[in-house]
């Protein structure tokens, strides 16, 4: 399977403790994004990457929050001290990055996190 | 900024009937729009893309939108529905750049045997 994988796909925690999700994208594919899903919302926008930089991160993304793709291939995605607000379906995509036009987004199946 | 409204959040057709799922756009330039659709437990899944080329965007699995400036709506149709249909369906616009996307609340199509 060559599309985008996502692990772990499930995830309980107790709140306080740390929790690193990790995104391994389409291969040459040179942008990966993360959202996050709540119950009953579309994804939300939280950051993506050019190759290893990371160029844009929301206002959502708390200092909790910590990306990485060091290498530009996969990424971890790292929530520190969560919170029971944490809980949600955390997404990743890639996609080529196109020299003219809007990329098409490939997705993962999602890591879902139950912050307790 | 950009935006997208999803009008239904819940949308019910018969096997074999049309499917209409709404969606209107909010953007100060000329959008790139998408629907996504998400079966239970699976990633969401590109069903088709508008880039400035052609109005009527034709997708997979029979599905097709329309583009419409005036009405600042992109609406997803399917002459006939099928029961595989059922799912959460995503209207999404992305910023000028390229590098976000803005997704829609979703609509749920139940399909009716």
């Amino acid at each position: 399977d060559t599309g985008v994988s996502q692990d772990p796909r499930h995830k309980i925690t107790k709140r306080g403790q740390n929790v690193t999700f990790r995104c391994d994208p389409i291969s040459e594919h040179n942008r990966l994004y993360w959202y996050r899903q709540t119950l009953g919302q579309g994804p939300e926008f939280l950051t993506y990457f050019q190759n290893e930089a990371q160029l844009e991160k929301s206002r959502l993304l708390s200092d909790r929050f910590s990306a990485e793709r060091p290498k530009g291939s996969f990424s971890t995605l790292e929530i520190q001290r969560t919170e029971q607000g944490d809980s949600a379906m955390y997404l990743c995509a890639s996609s080529p990055h196109l020299a003219k036009g809007t990329d098409t987004q490939y997705f993962g199946p999602g890591t879902r996190l139950t912050v307790l | 900024a950009q935006s997208v409204t999803q009008l239904d959040s819940h949308v019910s057709v018969s096997e074999g009937t049309p499917v209409l799922l709404r969606c209107n756009y909010s953007s100060s330039y000329s959008p790139s729009l998408f629907w996504y659709v998400q079966h239970p437990n699976k990633g969401l899944q590109l069903l088709l893309k508008y880039t400035s080329a052609a109005t009527l965007v034709k997708g997979i699995n029979g599905f097709e939108a329309e583009f419409k400036k005036s009405e600042t709506s992109f609406h997803l149709t399917k002459p006939s529905a099928h029961m595989s249909d059922a799912a959460e369906y995503f209207c999404v616009v992305s910023d000028l750049t390229g590098n976000q996307f803005y997704f829609g609340t979703g609509t749920s199509l139940t399909v009716i045997p």
